[in-house]
């Protein structure tokens, strides 16, 4: 366990389907993050949390929609996907303004849409 | 955009060192080199990050040239659950630089 869970583990969805993955932290950070990893393809940042408050938004289509109620807890909601947002889809956490480990990720939702 | 640049894939013999090579010679000078791996189809983890001087914890050991261009990641005696991807990644620790990833490295550790 690295302190980052993520629920669930596996989601197939249809295309007209509406679901949420789930991020938590028991770490004391204060900044978390939403990853893309595509098959064969390096990770892809998606969106930044700081305090609460979403600092960076990288191009990402509308049909994802991430929420930060609170700092130990962020969601990504989902919609109308395409096939093609199959991919594993990773939560990480940071101490900003602080040295040492950098991020710690979590284990990853496998998102297939069919 | 990634600031490093790692070889695609290598292979080591289990129980020899594996010595993972990253050029990353537009490092600035408060930038660390941090390296992180993941294993198939987990999340990436922190293995060890360093300045200018070498690092060692019970993981691996991180050695930097004087100049800074390179550095190269030593797993002192790999084993089979070694076998991930190595990213090195460049990033300044004391701001809000976001953790870029490139390819990384793919290190298969045989039998």
């Amino acid at each position: 366990e690295t302190g980052v869970t993520q629920t669930p583990r596996h989601l197939v969805m249809g295309m007209t389907n509406k679901k949420s993955l789930k991020c938590e932290q028991h770490l004391g950070h204060n900044a978390m993050y939403w990853y893309k990893q595509s098959a064969k393809k390096p990770l892809e940042l998606m969106f930044v949390y700081s305090l609460e408050e979403r600092v960076e938004n990288n191009s990402v289509p509308s049909r994802f929609s991430p929420e930060c109620p609170n700092s130990s807890h962020l969601f990504l909601h989902l919609h109308t996907l395409q096939p093609e947002d199959s991919a594993l889809y990773l939560c990480a956490s940071s101490q900003e303004r602080a040295s040492g480990h950098g991020y710690t990720f979590g284990s990853g939702t496998r998102l297939t849409v069919v | 955009d990634a600031k490093t640049t790692q070889p695609p894939s290598m292979d080591c013999a289990e129980g020899r060192a594996a010595n993972l090579p990253c050029n990353h010679s537009t490092i600035s000078g408060n930038e660390y080199v941090y390296w992180y791996r993941q294993i198939h189809s987990q999340g990436p983890q922190y293995i060890i990050h360093g300045l200018k001087n070498n690092e060692t914890n019970e993981m691996a050991s991180l050695i930097i040239t004087e100049d800074r261009k390179s550095s190269t990641l030593i797993l002192p005696h790999a084993t089979l659950r070694d076998t991930a991807v190595y990213y090195c990644i460049v990033r300044a620790a004391y701001n809000t630089d976001k953790l870029i990833f490139g390819t990384g490295t793919r290190l298969q550790v045989f039998p």
